[in-house]
């Protein structure tokens, strides 16, 4: 267990819709980070947060948008969803930038 | 820019043999820090280890090994007497020192036959 939670596991959802991941890192991480895993592009950077601000952004959709909160637990909010948005969606937390992320268990979008 | 290439995208052994993980990398950086994660079937991402770049010192850990060579910009990892639990996809990825992200390579699929 890396200490990181990511909610929901599972997530099947229909075109334009709109969903929510939400992810806590270990206690005491600063950082969190999203990747996107897919099949055609591997894994891909998305956005960081450290303690609350954005720090770092990759490929990320405009349609797609993140936050991290007081308590430090971030949320990435997908919207108008299309089929190419199916994915398995990862969080990883880190103590600082230089050191190893650990990452959540993902949650895996079906976007029918 | 930094890149990451795994060559290898299917590895098959029986169990007991030996299996080694090539992983090239490309920087501009002097200070940079290159990971290898597993990545099980059950899905998650776990972490294995992280080496700076200015730390060559080869690392064993268990049946795990890691063999980091600046000169040929490549970081590879041995499992020894190969486990059915090794069957797993591993991933090497590489941090520049101005960056935040992680770039990873493409995976390797290691399959351990019993």
């Amino acid at each position: 267990d890396s200490g990181v939670t990511q909610t929901p596991k599972h997530l099947i959802t229909a075109t334009g819709q709109r969903v929510t991941l939400r992810c806590s890192p270990r206690s005491g991480d600063l950082s969190v980070y999203w990747y996107q895993q897919s099949l055609d592009q591997g894994l891909q950077f998305l956005i960081q947060y450290y303690n609350g601000e954005e720090r770092a952004k990759g490929n990320i959709l405009e349609r797609f948008s993140a936050q991290q909160f007081p308590d430090l637990h971030s949320e990435l909010n997908l919207s108008s969803l299309e089929l190419g948005d199916s994915a398995l969606y990862f969080c990883a937390s880190s103590v600082a930038d230089y050191t190893e992320a650990f990452f959540g268990q993902g949650t895996r979008l079906t976007v029918v | 820019a930094q890149k990451v290439t795994q060559a290898q995208t299917e590895i098959s052994v029986v169990e007991k043999e030996d299996v080694t993980l090539d992983c090239v990398y490309e920087t501009r950086d002097t200070t940079y820090y290159l990971f290898w994660y597993k990545q099980p079937p059950s899905g998650e991402l776990v972490f294995l280890i992280r080496r700076n770049s200015f730390d060559e010192q080869n690392e064993i850990s268990g049946r795990y090994s890691w063999n980091f060579q600046k000169s040929t910009s490549s970081f590879n990892f041995t499992i020894t007497a190969s486990q059915v639990v090794d069957s797993a996809v591993y991933f090497c990825a590489l941090r520049q020192s101005n960056d935040y992200k992680l770039s990873f390579g493409a995976g390797t699929t290691v399959t351990v036959r019993a």
